[in-house]
């Protein structure tokens, strides 16, 4: 049972453009939802995360939106560039330990 | 320093073979995980270990054998390994969470696993 589903799965977008990943989940238990980006061949970097009493989090050119009636939380990356092309996972963890559980994940391609 | 450093960077072993995965942190972090990630896949937790006791095993099969030696190191011993186990295998480290603990948890660059 996926209990964080991701989508798109991949996604190309112009450079400038605003690529939006969507993720939800079905536990309400989850309390903190990070997102990473990963290279070909590194481990996943953390990007931004939120916790479920904020709306909206910003930081630099990535925004997470956050709706908890709805169990959903998406990434914005606004004034995208070709250096942003990566893979994008979203997760959720509860309480205790940061042990992640992830989304499959969305393949970003910014075209010059 | 948030960095998270693993050994080595490439491996391929045997399926007789015994080989070991080292991670190492340096953040005074106390909470040290395994993942394993196929190729186009998430990563999948295998291992936690809090203040160097294991915390939780995902049902992870015996030929995969994590030890803690102290706070700043995690081990993963490998044994009789199957070529279905090649595969990327990530540490993370993190603070255990409590009332206001940075939960944020920081990856290694994994290493790439090819069982032959």
């Amino acid at each position: 049972q996926q209990q964080v589903k991701q989508s798109p799965q991949s996604l190309i977008v112009q450079k400038g453009g605003i690529p939006i990943i969507n993720c939800a989940y079905e536990n309400t238990a989850f309390d903190y939802f990070p997102w990473y980006q990963q290279f070909p061949g590194k481990g996943p970097a953390l990007l931004i995360a939120i916790r479920p009493d904020v709306s909206e989090k910003k930081e630099g050119r990535f925004t997470i939106s956050f709706n908890k009636s709805a169990k959903q939380f998406s990434l914005h990356i606004m004034d995208s560039q070709p250096g942003d092309s990566a893979t994008y996972f979203c997760a959720a963890s509860i309480g205790g330990y940061s042990t992640l559980t992830f989304g499959k994940g969305t393949m970003l391609l910014v075209s010059p | 320093d948030t960095e998270v450093t693993q050994t080595p960077k490439h491996l391929v072993m045997g399926m007789t073979n015994k080989k070991s995965l080292k991670c190492e942190q340096h953040m005074g972090h106390r909470a040290m995980y395994w993942y394993k990630q196929k190729a186009k896949k998430p990563p999948e937790l295998m291992f936690v270990y809090s203040y160097e006791k294991l915390s939780i095993n995902e049902s992870v099969p015996s030929r995969f054998s994590p030890e803690c030696p102290n706070s700043s190191l995690l081990n993963l011993h490998l044994h009789a390994l199957q070529p279905e186990d090649s595969a990327l295998y990530l540490c993370a480290s993190s603070q255990p969470r409590g009332d206001e603990s940075n939960t944020e948890a920081f990856f290694g660059q994994g290493t790439r696993l090819t069982v032959v």
